[in-house]
């Protein structure tokens, strides 16, 4: 079973404007990592945010959590065409050998 | 690419065959991880092993599901009497484990099973 949710479920933007996409969960956890996927292929590993952090940065992409609302966003700025993928936020917790429990993902489709 | 690979990429079969798979993980790693993503969903976890050791298996893992990783290095994905339910995207992950929680994915083998 999925974890939480992610918000929205789809995302249409035109190139060069922001994406911001939200992920709940409903357990404890350790990490919190967001993932990229183009169609049919693997997972990308974006970033990770430990439970103990607020906000993280890597390029373009912003990520925050609040642990006390167990709520995630990933932002993406300045976007280009090739950030069209599915974006899924997953949970981690070191009790449970850290196994990942992931959200339904965000569709995003960035057009030129 | 992340550095771990599967193989195969694609795999059809027929219903009743058994149908293996296998997995290279990140070779420091010790930590790895099998997971199953059908069409618009998110991965799903399935077994995860520390060295050789298979720790934990879900409930989404029936009897007809085998997985191995002797020597902890490679490891394999068997399952037996294959059904057309099990058509989904089978991904691998490692992890250094020991606190380096990042999980890195491989392309994955995606199964039809006709």
């Amino acid at each position: 079973s999925q974890q939480g949710e992610e918000d929205p479920q789809a995302l249409s933007i035109q190139e060069g404007e922001n994406a911001t996409m939200n992920c709940s969960y409903k357990t404890s956890i350790n990490n919190l990592q967001w993932y990229r996927q183009n169609s049919g292929r693997g997972l990308v590993h974006l970033i990770l945010i430990r439970s103990n952090e607020r906000e993280k940065h890597s390029g373009r992409l912003r990520v925050t959590l609040d642990t006390s609302k167990k709520s995630s966003s990933l932002l993406i700025t300045a976007s280009r065409a090739a950030d069209t993928a599915s974006y899924f936020c997953a949970t981690g917790l070191k009790a449970a050998g850290n196994k990942l429990t992931f959200g339904g993902g965000t569709r995003v489709l960035v057009k030129p | 690419d992340t550095g771990v690979s599967q193989d195969p990429r694609h795999k059809i079969t027929k219903r009743g065959q058994n149908v293996t798979f296998r997995c290279d993980p990140i070779s420091e790693h010790n930590r790895l991880y099998w997971y199953r993503q059908t069409l618009g969903q998110g991965p799903e976890f399935l077994t995860y092993f520390q060295n050789e050791a298979q720790l934990e298996k879900s409930r989404l893992l029936s009897d007809r599901f085998s997985a191995e990783r002797p020597k902890g290095s490679f490891s394999t994905l068997e399952i037996q009497r294959t059904e057309q339910g099990d058509s989904a995207m089978y991904l691998c992950a490692s992890s250094l484990g020991s606190g380096a929680d990042t999980q890195y994915f491989g392309p994955g083998t995606r199964l039809t099973v006709l």
